[in-house]
């Protein structure tokens, strides 16, 4: 079965802290995306990568980062977390060719910053 | 700029058929996705438009004009496993994979 495996469902944290959230998919896919979910505003793009070592802002990059060194593993920094980060982030994959799939997404990180 | 419309929240009733609009204006355009996504979990794949008409699945369909920006889902003989949100997504890549959302609607399927 095929998976994008979010490392941790629930996180709290501290205001200031450095913030790793770890994504890993196992379907060999060349796409993968950070996302954060919001009630009454969706998902909201904020970074992704069309390959190893590559990455491009999305629609809210400020106050994240993000590192993909293999093509399995995409991860979202918070440099410095604030109480405004508090939301849902949600990984996401995708094969290069197949513009038919769509996403597959990973479970969840409900992130609290406090 | 990039905006995705759809209704906040719908009602219906088990055994009935509900419709879930979608109005969607993206920079570029490349399929119409819709997801479900039940509280708690992770969004998955429902149905792909990227030609005008209809796509038929089991009960569910989707149905997408381009000239109009407009897609909607149609459920049929809805069951109680249906209340789950349902996400609109517009890829606005023309070669790639990006999507934009909508924010979302929520189905509550009474007995």
């Amino acid at each position: 079965d095929v998976k994008v495996t979010q490392s941790s469902r629930y996180l709290v944290k501290r205001t200031g802290e450095k913030v790793f959230l770890e994504c890993v998919q196992d379907m060999d896919h060349e796409n993968m995306f950070w996302y954060r979910q919001d009630p009454g505003l969706g998902l909201r793009l904020i970074y992704f990568s069309y390959d190893v070592k590559m990455k491009e802002k999305g629609d809210i990059p400020e106050g994240y980062s993000v590192s993909r060194e293999k093509k399995e593993r995409f991860s979202l920094i918070l440099e410095s977390a604030s109480t405004n980060q508090t939301s849902m982030y949600l990984c996401a994959s995708s094969t290069r060719t197949g513009a038919a799939s769509g996403y597959t997404f990973g479970s969840g990180t409900r992130l609290t910053v406090v | 700029g990039q905006n995705i419309d759809q209704p906040t929240e719908m009602t219906a009733t088990e055994g009935a058929i509900v419709q879930i609009n979608c109005t969607y204006q993206t920079s570029g355009f490349n399929g119409l996705f819709w997801y479900q996504q039940h509280a708690g979990e992770a969004p998955t794949f429902l149905s792909y438009n990227v030609l005008d008409g209809l796509e038929e699945k089991g009960r569910f369909s989707s149905f997408l004009s381009r000239s109009k920006g407009y897609s909607y889902l149609l459920l049929k003989e809805l069951q109680m496993k249906d209340s789950a949100s349902y996400l609109c997504a517009a890829n606005r890549d023309n070669y790639g994979q990006n999507f934009v959302f909508g924010p979302g609607t929520r189905l509550s399927v009474l007995p």
